[in-house]
């Protein structure tokens, strides 16, 4: 069966520092991967997405970006937090190819907060 | 970005039925409706998802308007487990990679 890792599950970091979150797919090959976030209260913003290796998209301008070294890897980093990047930070995978159903697969998610 | 128009919150009593609403008047022809769930402090999950007929899974109905401008979400009977916000998502195809757009949502409480 599939599984998603993501980690850390929290993490407090002072503005102006790095980030780095990584994300993990097993149990299929060639997915897609996403990053989303959600700010409190808030909906789910798509961030990237990636359709394979090194095949990054951003749908939003911002400070972070992500990378995706391996088939199964997707990283999130940003080089100086602001306060803004604060939130509910989610991947998720989906299988590769156009059907109907394309269901997304979310991973546990990890809780920013920038001080 | 979102396409979809829910209500912020709704009510419901345990064991009853409820129905949450989505109005997506822009949809266009290949747009899937979907919809998903998400529990606090959980990543969301899906429920089900239709084009144009009605559908039916273990979890939910799905009830998609003649003119597919709206859809509505029916769980047959409440539980307190159903408490989460329901995400309605316009399914946007591009190639082989799907981008789901989420909007607020619907914050769903189920009163005992």
């Amino acid at each position: 069966s599939q599984t998603i890792h993501q980690w850390p599950a929290t993490l407090v970091q002072p503005v102006g520092s790095p980030l780095s979150l990584e994300c993990t797919v097993e149990g299929t090959s060639n997915p897609n991967l996403y990053w989303y976030r959600q700010a409190a209260g808030r909906g789910l913003q798509l961030l990237f997405y990636s359709v394979g290796i090194g095949q990054i998209s951003s749908e939003v301008p911002q400070n972070l970006s992500a990378s995706r070294p391996q088939d199964r890897q997707f990283i999130l980093s940003s080089k100086k937090l602001l306060l803004s990047d604060s939130g509910f930070y989610l991947c998720a995978w989906s299988v590769r190819g156009v059907s109907s159903y394309n269901e997304q697969f979310f991973g546990p998610g990890t809780r920013l907060t920038v001080l | 970005d979102a396409k979809t128009t829910q209500p912020n919150s709704m009510e419901s009593n345990e064991e009853e039925p409820v129905h949450l609403p989505c109005n997506h008047s822009t949809i266009s022809g290949t747009d899937y409706i979907h919809w998903y769930r998400q529990l606090p402090s959980q990543g969301p999950e899906y429920v089900i998802h239709g084009l144009t007929s009605n559908v039916n899974n273990r979890m939910a109905s799905l009830a998609i308007a003649e003119d597919r401008k709206s859809s509505t979400l029916i769980l047959h009977r409440a539980t307190l487990r159903d408490a989460a916000v329901y995400y309605c998502i316009l399914r946007d195809v591009q190639y082989n990679f799907n981008k789901f757009y989420f909007g607020s949502g619907t914050k769903l409480n189920v009163k005992p």
